[in-house]
């Protein structure tokens, strides 16, 4: 049974300091979405790539974020330096996109707090 | 951009009653529209989708429906059990060759009462 991977799970940090989020997407799937989960604002999306390239990274704040994705099986989200507005769950999440596959399928999610 | 408002917010049914959440959407170029559900502590889960070319579409005693011309599509759900209690989030994207972003609606606690 493919999934989506994440690590992280659980990532306690000071303010100021960097993290760096991984996320494996399942094999085969061309495009990858961020999300970031807060009982305020829902699930954002923070930024997607589809065959590795980034096509919109509007939802992130740009001073402070970067996501990248160096091949194929790996997606990254860094956040440098950061804040305690960034605690969250954040979700990485993989789909086929094209024809008629829409489905995305999410990660287990990294849970984010910044002291 | 899309935007999508989901409703109600808390839901609260007897076991064997349905529920029923419902959602809208802005952007009428809009053609696919899952429903996620996820459980406390866990990641969203899709449970039934929707093409804009559907009027309805049904998968045991989920059940979605889509008005095109209104931009709103609702889930149902008949002889709620406790393990449905969870929350649950529609979205809407523009599908298919387009790029799949999505937009989600803002959630809806269901509690299912034993």
């Amino acid at each position: 049974d493919a999934r989506v991977t994440q690590t992280p799970r659980h990532k306690v940090t000071e303010m100021g300091q960097e993290v760096t989020m991984r996320c494996q997407p399942i094999l085969g799937h061309n495009t990858v979405f961020w999300y970031r989960q807060t009982m305020m604002q829902g699930l954002e999306l923070l930024a997607y790539f589809r065959n590795r390239a980034p096509l919109d990274d509007s939802g992130m704040p740009k001073d402070r974020f970067s996501a990248e994705m160096p091949d194929a099986t790996l997606a990254t989200l860094k956040i440098q330096p950061s804040e305690p507005r960034d605690s969250a769950v954040y979700f990485c999440a993989s789909g086929s996109q094209g024809g008629q596959l829409d489905e995305q399928f999410f990660g287990p999610g990294t849970r984010l707090t910044v002291l | 951009g899309e935007n999508v408002e989901q409703h109600p917010s808390t839901l609260s049914v007897q076991e064997g009653d349905s529920a029923v959440i419902k959602c809208t959407y802005s952007d009428s170029a809009s053609n696919y529209f899952p429903w996620y559900k996820q459980e406390l502590g866990k990641r969203p889960q899709l449970i039934i989708d929707i093409r804009s070319n559907v009027g309805e579409k049904k998968d045991q005693r989920i059940a979605v429906t889509l008005n095109k011309t209104a931009k709103h599509f609702s889930l149902h759900i008949t002889e709620t059990q406790p393990e449905d209690s969870a929350v649950y989030f529609c979205a809407a994207s523009m599908g298919g060759t387009s790029y799949g972003k999505l937009t989600f609606g803002q959630g809806t606690i269901l509690t299912v009462h034993p």
